[in-house]
């Protein structure tokens, strides 16, 4: 089946850094969405990705869909401590509209 | 405007036993979701509802997973009998309609330990 592999698996980073993450796939995937989860509660979505290219910033968030369909990465800037929590992309098909998730990058914020 | 709702958000249970986890979706939402999250990985979809009806039950293990959704509102997911490696997060979530299953919701999960 389809796989996302997603990097890096975790991260340690002082407050105030900027944070990269990425995720790539051997298939192609028509959207491209990042999630966060928190301890003790479902993903939450953070950001859509709907074209090749496309560049999507939510606040700190910005997140681009990689023009191979492949791949999309997501950058955080500033980092405060609440960013703390796992983060993980999805991709979407529309094969049924079902997500196929990354085994998440888990972040950790000193303050 | 309320969420999805879970319950119960803690089971533990000996091998070989049976468990119900229920899932209520957002109101008016006709997909409905159920993935399972073992610790350190990604949820991976179980079986998805379009109001009473199953889209997709490919990866869901048939043999001791069930899953109804009668009245295409609230939804029923069952193991029997459980092993060892069903210990994961059983997260429910919805989304407006199958066309719409970019945004979906998900609720904060049934927490299974099987000992």
């Amino acid at each position: 089946g389809q796989q996302l592999n997603q990097s890096p698996q975790s991260m340690f980073i002082q407050e105030g850094e900027d944070v990269s993450m990425n995720c790539t796939s051997s298939s192609i995937f028509n959207t491209w969405l990042w999630y966060k989860q928190e301890p003790g509660e479902g993903p939450v979505l953070l950001i859509a990705l709907y074209k090749a290219g496309e560049l999507t910033s939510n606040g700190r968030l910005t997140a681009q869909f990689g023009i191979t369909r492949k791949d999309s990465f997501l950058n955080i800037s500033a980092s405060i401590p609440s960013d703390v929590g796992i983060y993980f992309c999805a991709g979407n098909n529309n094969a049924g509209n079902m997500l196929t998730f990354g085994g998440g990058t888990r972040l950790m914020v000193k303050p | 405007e309320a969420g999805v709702a879970q319950s119960p958000r803690y089971k533990i249970i000996e091998k070989r036993q049976s468990v119900a986890f229920w899932c209520n979706p957002i109101s008016g939402h006709a997909t409905l979701y159920w993935y399972q999250q073992i610790l350190g990985q990604g949820p991976k979809l179980l079986i998805q509802f379009q109001n009473n009806g199953v889209v997709d039950d490919s990866q869901l293990p048939k043999d001791r997973f069930s899953a109804e959704r009668l009245k295409g509102v609230d939804s029923t997911l069952k193991i029997q009998p459980a092993k060892l490696e069903d210990s994961a997060v059983y997260l429910c979530a919805s989304s407006l309609d199958w066309a719409d299953g970019n945004t979906i919701y998900f609720g904060e999960g049934s927490w299974l330990t099987v000992v």
